[in-house]
């Protein structure tokens, strides 16, 4: 099975910061990687597939890029919205796995 | 748009199986794959397995194999989820996902709409 790694597991930061999390596969997965984002009590919410490509109704301030076993999410200006957390999923191989998650507080 | 909405939660005794059912609404299963994603209170997201309608098959993680279906009906674009042989473990709660194609063979890009989660409770 691919491992994913993400890091940090827990950040603190303040509207309006540039927020960058990182997603490490064990093996390459060329650009077969998606990011989600998930608040409380709801499911999660597609925003990167294919690394790189924003999701329609996804907010331009979020951007992904990577290839291989290093992939990251940007979040450029961070708003009261985005607090959340953030997996990534690798879709290469099954089991399809996910990263570990990262949340993002307010600082 | 379309929609997946799931079935109620459910309270189940050790031992015994559950059914899950994702409806789809707005749009057909046809060309979409349907995953089932769990997560356990508190804990990360864990895939379980997917079926592709248009071909019937299914693929199941290796840690369920043995005690999940997966099933889909295309004319009510319906799909379901059958977990047997329940333990307190699978305590969670159940997502269906849809999967969109990459075009390379059967991979996905990513699972761009979700059903709302049932709740899965496993207790003696």
């Amino acid at each position: 099975d691919i491992q994913l790694t993400q890091s940090p597991s827990f950040l603190s930061a303040s509207i309006g910061d540039r927020v960058t999390i990182t997603c490490r596969a064990s093996q390459g997965i060329v650009t077969y990687l998606a990011w989600y984002q998930q608040k409380p009590g709801k499911a999660p919410k597609l925003l990167i597939y294919s690394a790189s490509s924003l999701q329609s109704g996804a907010p331009a301030r979020f951007s992904g890029t990577g290839s291989g076993t290093e992939f990251t999410l940007t979040i450029s200006s961070l708003q009261p919205e985005d607090f959340a957390i953030y997996y990534c999923q690798q879709l290469n191989s099954e089991p399809l796995t996910f990263g570990g998650g990262t949340k993002v507080e307010i600082k | 748009q379309v929609q997946l909405v799931q079935s109620g939660a459910e309270v189940k005794k050790p031992g015994s199986s559950v059914w899950v059912s994702c409806k789809a609404s707005g749009d057909s299963f046809i060309n979409y794959g349907i995953n089932w994603v769990r997560q356990a209170p508190g804990q990360g997201l864990e895939w379980m397995g997917g079926v592709i309608p248009t071909f019937a098959t299914a693929n199941y993680a290796q840690k369920f194999r043995g005690r999940v279906k997966m099933t889909a009906d295309e004319s009510t674009s319906t799909a379901y989820l059958e977990l047997s042989n329940l333990r307190s473990e699978d305590t969670a709660v159940y997502y269906c996902a849809r999967g969109v194609f990459a075009g390379r063979g059967n991979s996905y890009s990513g699972l761009d709409v979700w059903g709302q989660g049932t709740t899965v409770t496993v207790s003696s």
